[in-house]
């Protein structure tokens, strides 16, 4: 079965910092790849995706994640964060074929004013 | 267009006692699923369904149970409550033709059990 790692669980930046959050997941054959955000008090929602072709995606906000096949990673990146990002990052992995979504354990990630 | 909704967002139970958490979506999507949130433990799958007819377990099905009742409502069912299933419980749908596999969630039911 596969299975996601975060390795970062809490993570505080000041505003205009960079970001990256790191994410790897275990599974050898072909997937696709998420990243949710759940800001306070709100559910679920889809921030990028990768399902082929060009392994740097882009997703809304800014944000970008770069889809890395030999290191089994997905990390997301943010060039300059807002107070707005403050939120929990979640990873998440398909694999092809099959219709259960895996998530990690999420990054909460706090910025400062 | 509402999404997917989900009833009631808030209950307390005293162990032993029953509930059914309902979710409904408007999207025509063919999958959809349950999840608890735990801190620290992210999103877990407790049951799913392919589709109307089917239904699988995920990774915690234990003291859970399901119905698709139809291609827009599925239903998640506590026998008899524990503690230890205090949590939050999201629903989730799938099946955009376009973009498949991205899950739309609901807005979730924080369940406290006493």
């Amino acid at each position: 079965a596969q299975s996601v790692s975060q390795h970062n669980h809490h993570v505080i930046l000041s505003e205009a910092a960079s970001l990256e959050l790191g994410c790897n997941y275990s599974y050898g054959g072909t997937v696709n790849l998420f990243w949710y955000v759940q800001y306070p008090g709100q559910h679920l929602q889809l921030l990028l995706k990768y399902f082929s072709g060009d392994p740097l995606v882009k997703g809304i906000k800014g944000f970008e994640a770069e889809f890395i096949k030999s290191k089994f990673s997905f990390n997301l990146r943010k060039p300059s964060v807002q107070w707005s990002d403050t939120a929990e990052y979640f990873c998440a992995v398909n694999v092809r074929g099959y219709q259960k979504v895996t998530f990690g354990t999420g990054t909460k990630l706090q910025v400062i004013p | 267009n509402a999404g997917v909704t989900q009833t009631p967002k808030f209950q307390v139970l005293k162990t032993g006692q029953s509930m059914t958490l309902q979710c409904a979506q408007d999207m025509n999507h063919n999958s959809m699923y349950w999840y608890r949130q735990d801190p620290g433990m992210g999103l877990r799958l407790i049951y799913y369904s392919a589709s109307e007819g089917t239904t699988d377990k995920g990774e915690v099905p234990n003291g859970y149970n399901v119905s698709r009742l139809n291609k827009r409502e599925f239903s998640l069912r506590l026998e008899s409550a524990a503690p230890s299933q205090t949590s939050v419980y999201f629903c989730a749908s799938s099946g955009a033709r376009l973009v498949p596999f991205e899950q739309f969630f609901g807005p979730g039911t924080r369940l406290t059990v006493l």
